[in-house]
């Protein structure tokens, strides 16, 4: 079975600056995707990144990039120039090709304050 | 903008009430899901389906059921909801292509 892990449940950051939120999970499977979900007060959870894992080029969106160790099964997601409409909880999922079935962390809160 | 659609925002039922909570997706995806969200635990899958009439139990299916009669339409139903199953549910949608998105914007329950 799959599991994923999220060590933090909660970070803070400034405005501006850059956090690393950790992803960890664990599978026997060899092709997978791999997802940061946002979820702000609104409770809409929505995709912020996603990752193939056959891709060895970690993926990237705006501000928000991942460091991907397929070794290490590590995904961690990196958000630089923080924003306030970036606080949120963020969740990293796993999903084993051909399931659309999401495995999910417990979550990280993230504070960006002014 | 393509969105799923959750009926209600909060919902407060009593023990041993059936409940169900509706949801909509206007994308003509073939998959749909029900997530339970609750503190500590993260999102739990509780059913999913792939094609109209079409059902499986993900992790947490004990308690509940869907129905899919229309391709747009996946219904919760908590045939006789107990104070366990206060929590956050979430739906979703998703066409075969490796990506579960969008969400709904969840329904609060709270059995009483």
């Amino acid at each position: 079975a799959q599991t994923v892990t999220q060590s933090q449940p909660e970070m803070s950051v400034q405005e501006a600056e850059t956090v690393t939120l950790s992803c960890t999970y664990d599978t026997s499977e060899n092709n997978y995707y791999l997802f940061w979900y946002k979820q702000p007060p609104s409770r809409q959870m929505i995709l912020v990144i996603r990752q193939e894992a056959y891709k060895q080029q970690n993926a990237t969106e705006n501000r928000f990039s991942v460091n991907f160790q397929k070794a290490a099964k590590s995904f961690s997601l990196k958000i630089s120039d923080s924003q306030l409409g970036d606080t949120a909880m963020y969740f990293c999922a796993f999903m084993a090709y051909n399931t659309d079935k999401l495995i999910f962390g417990t979550g990280t809160r993230l504070q960006v304050f002014p | 903008d393509v969105k799923v659609t959750q009926s209600s925002r909060y919902l407060v039922k009593r023990t041993g009430e059936k409940v169900f909570l509706e949801c909509v997706q206007d994308m003509d995806h073939e998959n749909m899901f029900w997530y339970r969200q609750d503190p500590g635990l993260g999102l739990r899958l509780i059913y999913f389906s792939y094609d109209v009439k079409m059902k499986e139990k993900g992790d947490i299916p004990e308690g509940y059921s869907v129905s899919r009669e229309k391709k747009e339409r996946f219904s919760l139903i908590l045939e006789s909801a107990s104070t366990n199953q206060t929590s956050m549910y979430l739906c979703a949608s998703s066409s075969p292509a490796g990506t579960v998105s969008p969400f709904g914007s969840g329904t609060r329950l709270t059995v009483v």
